[in-house]
């Protein structure tokens, strides 16, 4: 079953910051976030481990409630290199299948 | 480091017709699995592998078929192509843990008319 993101789209300003959710229905070990471009593959950003552990971007930050089983992805003082769409990958249960979301659009305009 | 590597970049099938999609990885990750993408449905797991000679399911597998006799090679097959079909594949593969990121290859574009 996908994770659930929101929102589906979002329009921001340069300078802005903005917030992108998911949540998931079963327990989760990881909570993997990447970006893909118009046109191009998906790109790793972070992955949130059960735990606490994170690795991941400089410059983007996310947390992860293992209870909830929600991820937020917070992208601070957006470039516009920041716009494309954003995935949440949940990984938990024991065949480590990787389920994405269906994503969030992020345009960042001048 | 050649990384993923999937074959063809775009393919136009007729409806009925047989092909497979070729996936490669030189990173000796045991993990590996095809996703399709599709407007508004994001990345949808089609099969996944966590070894060689071992596959299973993801959520969409009908329609498609997998095996996996090496560790770096991983092909898709259709094996009846439908338009339904019509969609961007990727192929991905990682380190057989879950906290571990996903390699992308750069996609294949099918339509089948």
């Amino acid at each position: 079953q996908q994770p659930v993101q929101s929102p589906q789209a979002v329009i921001l300003r340069e300078g802005e910051d903005a917030v992108i959710n998911c949540s998931s229905s079963k327990a989760l070990y990881s909570v993997h976030w990447y970006r893909q471009k118009h046109g191009e593959a998906p790109v790793f950003l972070m992955i949130l481990l059960k735990g606490g552990e994170q690795k991941g971007h400089d410059k983007i930050s996310a947390s992860f409630n293992e209870k909830k089983q929600q991820s937020s992805l917070y992208l601070t003082a957006s470039q516009l290199s920041y716009s494309g769409t954003y995935f949440c990958g949940t990984v938990g249960g024991a065949t480590n299948k990787l389920i994405f979301g269906t994503g969030t659009l992020l345009a960042v305009q001048p | 480091n050649a990384g993923v590597t999937q074959t063809p970049k775009f393919q136009v099938l007729k409806t009925g017709q047989s092909m497979t999609l070729q996936c490669a990885q030189d990173m000796n990750h045991e993990y590996m699995s095809w996703y399709r993408q599709d407007p508004g449905m994001g990345l949808r797991l089609i099969h996944y592998s966590v070894g060689a000679g071992i596959t299973d399911q993801g959520e969409v597998p009908n329609g498609y078929n997998v095996s996996r006799s090496t560790t770096e090679d991983f092909p898709l097959r259709l094996l009846s192509a439908a338009p339904s079909q019509t969609s961007v594949y990727f192929c991905a593969s990682r380190i057989h843990v879950g906290g571990t990121e996903a390699f992308f290859g750069q996609g294949t574009r099918l339509t089948v008319v």
